[in-house]
């Protein structure tokens, strides 16, 4: 069975710093991986997309890379603003399996 | 675009009762979804659907119920509310890019089972 793991669970940075939130799963036949951001009492918006063909995607400040030998995602964060501040979670969908949440990284970033 | 809409926002009900939790999307998605969250736990799937007039079992699908009649509109139903009920729902649509499914999701709705 597919489990996903997000550390660490919360991360508080001071602005303008560059940060790396990681994402592992332990079954490494994943169609694809999406990354997303859920703000206090909101629904979750979607940040980038990696299909398994792909190593890497880019928007903006964030750029998100997939490693499935050894089975991580990163998401990279650069030049970081306190409108980052959300939870950030990784969901996997491969196999026979649903779509498979990560539990979240609780993101603050301090002025 | 108004993308995936869930109603109510916030409810509040007592042991027993029952009540309906409705999504709406108007990008013609064929996939939906139901998921709870709860502290902790990350998201969990109760119920999905991959069509209208079709639905299945998530991986916490007991105490709920749920309609497709009509391809926008996916219904989630609690016939007799327990306070184990007590979450955030959230409804999501899915469309498929190159055989990846691309979420969309609601706002969400809060329920809370006195």
């Amino acid at each position: 069975k597919q489990e996903v793991t997000q550390i660490p669970a919360a991360l508080s940075v001071p602005e303008g710093e560059n940060l790396v939130l990681n994402c592992s799963f332990t079954d490494s036949a994943i169609y694809n991986l999406q990354w997303f951001r859920q703000d206090p009492g909101k629904g979750l918006t979607s940040l980038l997309l990696i299909q398994s063909s792909q190593r890497e995607q880019t928007s903006g400040r964030l750029n998100a890379s997939l490693d499935k030998s050894s089975g991580r995602s990163t998401l990279y964060i650069a030049a970081s603003q306190p409108g980052d501040s959300a939870t950030y979670l990784c969901v996997l969908e491969g196999g026979s399996e649903k779509l498979v949440f990560g539990k979240g990284t609780k993101l603050t970033v301090n002025p | 675009n108004a993308g995936v809409t869930q109603t109510p926002k916030f409810r509040v009900l007592k042991t027993g009762q029952s009540m309906t939790l409705l999504c709406a999307q108007d990008m013609n998605h064929e996939y939906m979804y139901w998921y709870r969250q709860d502290p902790g736990m990350g998201l969990r799937l109760i119920h999905y659907s991959v069509g209208e007039g079709t639905t299945a079992k998530g991986e916490v699908p007991d105490g709920y119920n749920v309609s497709r009649l009509k391809k926008q509109n996916f219904l989630l139903g609690l016939e007799s509310a327990a306070p184990s009920q007590t979450s955030v729902y959230f409804c999501a649509s899915s469309w498929t890019l190159s055989g990846a499914n691309v979420l969309t999701f609601g706002a969400g709705s809060r329920l809370t089972v006195l």
